[in-house]
């Protein structure tokens, strides 16, 4: 079957940095998505890997291994308002993605 | 960016009654939107597939004649929750891809069956 892992929760303080890991099992890889969702809001994009390798964009970093089946999301400077929950999904061989049930990240000051 | 656009974001309706939730691409043509439901402190839940042209592809379990999709135009999906319950209260959220890369949300619509 079709699997995405991620921690259920992590806690971090504020100004400091944070690895928010994602194990993928699916048929197919067409890319890793990496998205933010604050409660009661819609997600929104963060990042985009296909090719393996870490994509930097601002505070945020993105990380694939495709033979690993492994990809991390990096937080730096952290700041309170990125207390949300992070999802990673998987884009499969039918071009559907495949979510993972998200990371909680709690930012304290 | 682009903008996928849903409406509307919060509504009530009476049990037994229907309601239609719209997704719309605002600034590109979207030929496929896709229909999550997510329960609270859960991940998204893919529902349909939605198609424009065609019908509607329905995950597994998903009631096909409860959940209307149409995909009538290449910016504009609309899913109807028929006859709705109180068990089909959830946040329902709509996406479409911009290109290859980049899926958009629509803002989410919080349906609650009273």
């Amino acid at each position: 079957g079709q699997n995405i892992d991620q921690p259920t929760e992590m806690t971090a303080t504020e100004g400091a940095i944070v690895q928010i890991n994602c194990t993928y099992q699916t048929s197919g890889f067409n890319g890793l998505f990496w998205y933010q969702q604050h409660a009661g809001e819609a997600p929104t994009f963060l990042s985009y890997n296909v090719l393996d390798g870490l994509e930097e964009k601002g505070r945020f970093s993105s990380f694939l291994s495709r033979s690993k089946g492994y990809s991390y999301l990096l937080l730096k400077e952290l700041q309170m308002k990125d207390s949300a929950s992070y999802l990673c999904a998987v884009r499969d061989s039918n071009y559907q993605l495949i979510w993972g049930a998200g990371t909680k990240l709690i930012i304290k000051p | 960016g682009a903008v996928v656009s849903q409406h509307p974001s919060r509504v009530i309706c009476k049990s037994g009654t229907s309601v239609k939730i719209e997704c719309r691409s605002l600034d590109f043509q979207a030929t496929t939107m896709f229909w999550y439901r997510q329960f609270p402190k859960q991940s998204l839940m893919l529902m349909a597939t939605s198609n424009e042209g065609s019908k509607a592809t329905y995950e597994q379990g998903v009631e096909k004649d409860k959940f209307l999709i149409n995909h009538a135009s290449l910016t504009l999906s609309t899913l109807t929750v028929t006859s709705a319950h109180p068990e089909d209260s959830s946040f329902y959220i709509c996406s479409a891809f911009s290109g290859d890369t980049e899926a958009f949300f629509g803002q989410g619509t919080r349906l609650t069956v009273v």
